[in-house]
Formats: structure tokens, sequence, C-alpha cells
């Protein structure tokens, strides 16, 4: 299956600080990324969807000055958290969608942990 | 918006047990449905998904999952569980032939030896 990895695995910041996540496709070229949020014992929720060279589109309730994606290129989506607060602590899991491998079906990283202090 | 309901929240069972898991969808024109499972530490993994064509759909380490559409669910199953498929399976959507998937809020299978 087509492989996604996700840097940093966990990240500890102190409060109102900012944190870069990034997601890559390694073996094919994502057209579309997803960043979802897991809470413990809860589902993943979607927060945004990023295709390659245009603006995310955001989920409602999700604040996208505070949620920053960037997907530059066919292999990387960057989520930035700005201005982090403990609140913001949370497991945050990309996932990566495209081309004819991966035709409608979604890959998932393995997640990065956050912890905001 | 699509729902994704799953019935059970914490299965536990024996090895060499039968298991099924229930899972309701919301959506009601071409569905598509996934379940997802996620072992202690690693990443989602697809065990199995149903686009079209067969409703009975198997997937890899001899799990099954049935579409039927009347009563829009999708059940994952599994004739004998081993010790191995301790986890938390996540049922998703997708319709309305947008790219999103809509997650069920999981279940975490405990399987004792």
């Amino acid at each position: 299956g087509a492989v996604v990895s996700q840097h940093p695995s966990r990240v500890i910041c102190k409060s109102g600080t900012s944190v870069k996540i990034e997601c890559r496709s390694l073996d094919f070229q994502a057209t579309t990324m997803f960043w979802y949020r897991q809470f413990p014992k809860k589902s993943l929720m979607l927060m945004a969807t990023s295709n390659e060279g245009s603006k995310a589109t955001y989920e409602q309730g999700v604040e996208k000055d505070k949620f920053l994606i960037n997907h530059a290129s066919l292999t990387l989506s960057t989520l930035t958290v700005t201005s982090a607060h403990p609140e913001d602590s949370s497991f945050y899991i990309c996932s990566a969608a495209g081309g004819e491998r991966t035709y409608n079906e979604q890959f998932f990283g393995p997640g990065t942990r956050l912890t905001v202090l | 918006a699509q729902s994704v309901s799953q019935h059970n929240h914490h299965v536990i069972l024996s090895e060499a047990a039968s298991l099924e898991l229930g899972c309701n969808y919301s959506y009601g024109g071409t569905v598509n449905l996934f379940w997802y499972v996620q072992y202690p530490g690693q990443h989602l993994q697809l065990l199995l998904k149903y686009f079209s064509g067969d409703p009975l759909v198997k997937g890899i380490k001899g799990f099954e999952a049935e579409f039927i559409k009347s009563k829009f669910s999708f059940n994952l199953r599994k004739p004998s569980v081993q010790w191995s498929d301790t986890a938390e399976y996540f049922c998703a959507s997708k319709g309305g032939g947008g790219n999103k998937l809509t997650f069920g809020t999981g279940t975490q299978l405990k399987v004792e030896l």
C-alpha cells in the first residue's frame, strides 16, 4: 500500500508558541491531503481538506487562522498550530489520496501527539 | 450531514470467539463504506471497503463485512478472533461524490487469551 509519514511523532511546546507538523506521501503523489484531530476515546474529526496548490477547505468550527494548512507540493502538506494553548493538545493525523494507486482511498499517517504546556 | 454510528464502544472476547461489530450510516445516496483498524501505537489501516457489487466484502486478516442497504448497515465480522486482533476499529462512510470520510466513534476490541 501507499505510505504516508508524519513528523514529528511527538511534540511538547509551551503555551503561545507555534508548532508545525509535516505530512508526506512517500511513494505516490497526493493531490488531496486531509487533517484530522483525534481526542482520547473519540473518533477522528476532520479539520480540513487541502488540495495541492490551492487553499484548504476547513470544516465548520475549525479556526483557519489558528490551524494553518499548506499543501505546496504533491508530496507534502503542513499543519501549523499557531499560538498553541493547552486545549490544542491532541493527536493530529493526516491522510493522503490521489493518483491511480490510491484512487478513492485515503492512506493515513502515524499521527503526531501534541502536548501544550 | 452524514453520520456513522458504532453501537459497541468496548468489546471483550476470548480467543476463537466470533466477532460482529455494528455500523450504521446515514447517507441515503450512493455510498462508499470502510472499516479501518488501529493497533496500539500504530496508524490507521484499511481492513476492507465497499464501493459496489457483491455486498459481502472480504478484507485482510479474515475480516468481512456485509452491506445491507435496507438497514443502512455495514457490520464487520470475523468467525474466530485472535489475541492479535486487539485494536480499535473504525467504520467510515463517504458519499455525495466528495472525498471526505465520516468516521464512527470507534469500537475498542480486547481479545483475551
